[in-house]
């Protein structure tokens, strides 16, 4: 099976600008979740979908978006882009277990700078 | 809120040396444990899993065992290799509605040398 893609790989934009990001999960994944890797922050979660609904979100503000298509696919969007910004976006998928607790699967992420 | 504490890194070993990452975790409720493996310039791949308190996981020669009653998931290594060098995450899961998300630790990076 085809891992978890991303695209673009980098991106580079000016503040004030917006950005999307796409993810195209691993065949057969229904739930989507996006991450933000910072030096500074570490890792940290912005929001999970399934079927085409958020079901959770991180603690970020609304500038961050994002969406699920029908064929699981998923897009995050970030408005009115800010310096603090620049990270390594991940994008990870997993089945829906029927109970109990499952695996994320990562994709390379995309490098978005902020200048 | 749950949360994840890894040993501070870097950590630098010569190549067959033992390797423990300590990891300790405070959470409600069992979550799942994970060990992550990021590479220069990649996303982050599952090293191993456990589940359930005593569970051991382990992959590739690595192996941690779920401590419930010392809340940890230390990382173990018997003899590493060159190719081993990377930064290493600890993390749990979080249910909440339903959805589920990933807790990190901070991340050890690992180099290790010839």
């Amino acid at each position: 099976k085809a891992g978890v893609t991303q695209t673009p790989r980098y991106l580079i934009k000016t503040r004030g600008q917006q950005v999307t990001l796409s993810c195209s999960p691993i065949s057969g994944h229904r739930s989507v979740s996006w991450y933000q890797q910072t030096p500074g922050q570490g890792l940290q979660f912005l929001f999970e979908y399934f079927s085409e609904t958020q079901r959770n979100k991180g603690n970020f503000p609304g500038r961050f978006s994002g969406r699920q298509f029908s064929n699981s696919r998923s897009e995050m969007n970030v408005s009115t882009l800010e310096l603090g910004d620049s990270a390594l976006y991940l994008c990870a998928s997993s089945q829906i277990p029927g109970q109990g607790h499952y695996e994320q699967y990562f994709g390379p992420g995309t490098r978005l700078t902020v200048t | 809120g749950n949360s994840v504490t890894q040993m501070e890194g870097p950590v630098t070993l010569s190549e067959e040396a033992f390797l423990t990452i300590n990891c300790t975790y405070t959470a409600t409720g069992y979550p799942s444990l994970f060990w992550y493996v990021q590479y220069p310039g990649e996303g982050l791949q599952l090293l191993l899993k456990a589940t359930k308190a005593d569970d051991k996981g382990s992959n590739k020669g690595f192996e941690a065992t779920y401590r419930k009653e010392t809340t940890s998931f230390h990382l173990e290594k018997g003899s590493v290799q060159v190719s081993d060098s990377a930064v290493y995450f600890c993390a749990l899961s979080e249910s909440q509605q339903g959805a589920q998300k990933l807790v990190f630790g901070q991340g050890t990076r690992l180099t290790i040398n010839p």
